[in-house]
């Protein structure tokens, strides 16, 4: 089962920042964040992700709460080509059978003209 | 760079029949993993493969899926007999290792009638 809880929409107007939330309050510590998205009719795409520090990349940033029991995907300037759904996984640093991707129903984020 | 092929892209098939999925994974990538999506819901892991040895197949529906790697590059996953809850995307994935980030094919959609 997935270690996450996420909105299951959001909306968003092309051109503004798209905050995108996540609660895992039971994560652990060798346990990362991982931000993966989907475009209709593709398969996910990763993103980026994350395990105590703030990290930022090409695609977006990801804000990790001092406790880590909650994280926001950043996408700074949203175009329409963001729309997608956007999941949000814990994943331990290596090994043991939790170490697999798990992914749960994640958000649907529709960016509008 | 070539991403992860997968064919076909569509099949619809009537219950009790096979079928075969078929996946190239980035060259160089050890890690290769089959996920089942249906529809509404995020992609389950059925089964990871490293090089051609199996890492976890536990959720892999042993009793009419199978799939191999036989020489740690293409693989294949087989359905006999298809029942009609087995509808959905199969989507194959790999990385460089087990730790690193997956990068998915588009998916294979399945109708079984």
């Amino acid at each position: 089962d997935a270690k996450t809880t996420q909105p299951p929409s959001m909306d968003c107007a092309e051109g503004r920042a798209a905050n995108l939330p996540c609660n895992h309050s039971t994560i652990s510590g060798n346990e990362y964040v991982y931000w993966y998205r989907q475009i209709h009719s593709q398969g996910p795409q990763y993103i980026i992700h994350g395990l105590k520090n703030n990290e930022t990349n090409e695609m977006a940033s990801l804000i990790i709460t001092e406790d880590r029991k909650s994280s926001t995907l950043i996408l700074p300037h949203a175009t329409l080509r963001d729309t997608a759904v956007y999941y949000c996984i814990v994943r331990p640093l290596s090994g043991g059978s939790n170490y697999k991707l798990t992914f749960g129903k994640g958000t649907l984020l529709t960016v509008n003209p | 760079e070539a991403g992860v092929a997968q064919s076909p892209r569509y099949k619809i098939i009537e219950k009790r029949q096979s079928v075969a999925f078929w996946c190239n994974p980035i060259s160089g990538h050890a890690t290769l993993y089959w996920y089942q999506q249906i529809l509404g819901q995020g992609p389950k892991l059925l089964i990871q493969f490293q090089n051609n040895g199996v890492v976890d197949d536990s959720q892999l529906p042993k009793d009419r899926f199978s799939a191999e790697r036989l020489k740690g590059v293409d693989s294949t996953l087989k359905i006999q007999p298809a029942k009609l809850e087995d509808s959905a995307v199969y989507l194959c994935a790999s990385s460089f290792g087990t730790d690193e980030k997956l990068f998915f094919g588009s998916g294979t959609q399945l109708s079984v009638l």
